[in-house]
């Protein structure tokens, strides 16, 4: 079974300022496709960020990217240039590819960003 | 914004009493979740779909049941409601062709009192 480890509970960041969310995860198969999930007070979850494994190139949506690191099974998530407005719990999640594959998520993480 | 709603979006009830929550999806995707929200835990699969009538458990199946007679809907039960199924419940969809992510729907709060 796949699972997936966000360690950190809670961080806080200062507004302009960077903050990495690091995730682990553990599987035994070669392809899949990781994600980053915000889900802000409003309580609606947003796809952040998607990650191939076959792809080595980190993906990168504007402020986030992540950094991909396939052989420790690490899938961390850079927020740039923090934002009153990425205040939110973010979850990272995995699945393997084929038919009726399965989401598994992290616990999630808090971060908070300071004004 | 993937089009998906849940119905109602707040319901409180008492333990013994059947919950239908619905899910209704405007994107044509075959495939469809349910997931449970609780503190510490994050999301946990509870059943999905991957096309009509067909419906498959997931980690935490027990007490809820599933239909979906159209592509668009998805319906999960709780038969008897307890205490233990207060929680936020979000409904998902997905495409495989596209890439294997999910987008939720807004979530229903369920208090079981």
């Amino acid at each position: 079974a796949q699972t997936v480890t966000q360690s950190q509970p809670e961080m806080s960041v200062q507004e302009a300022e960077t903050v990495t969310l690091s995730c682990t995860y553990d599987t035994s198969e070669s392809n899949y496709y990781l994600f980053w999930y915000k889900q802000p007070p409003s309580r609606q979850m947003i796809l952040v960020i998607r990650q191939e494994a076959y792809k080595q190139q980190n993906a990168t949506e504007n402020r986030f990217s992540v950094n991909f690191q396939k052989a420790a099974k690490s899938f961390s998530l850079k927020i740039s240039d923090s934002q009153l407005g990425d205040t939110a719990m973010y979850f990272c999640a995995f699945i393997l590819t084929g038919a009726n594959s399965k989401l598994t998520f992290g616990k999630g993480i808090t971060l908070s960003v300071r004004p | 914004d993937a089009g998906i709603t849940q119905s109602p979006r707040h319901k409180v009830t008492e333990t013994g009493t059947p919950v239908t929550l619905r899910c209704h999806q405007t994107e044509n995707h075959r495939y469809m979740y349910w997931y449970r929200q609780d503190p510490g835990h994050g999301l946990r699969l509870i059943h999905y779909s991957y096309g009509v009538k067909d419906t498959d458990k997931g980690e935490v199946s027990d007490g809820y049941s599933v239909s979906r007679s159209k592509t668009e809907d998805f319906l999960l039960t709780l038969e008897s409601a307890t205490s233990s199924q207060t929680s936020v419940y979000f409904c998902a969809i997905g495409a495989v062709l596209g890439g294997y992510e999910q987008y939720f729907g807004p979530g229903t709060r369920l208090t079981v009192t």
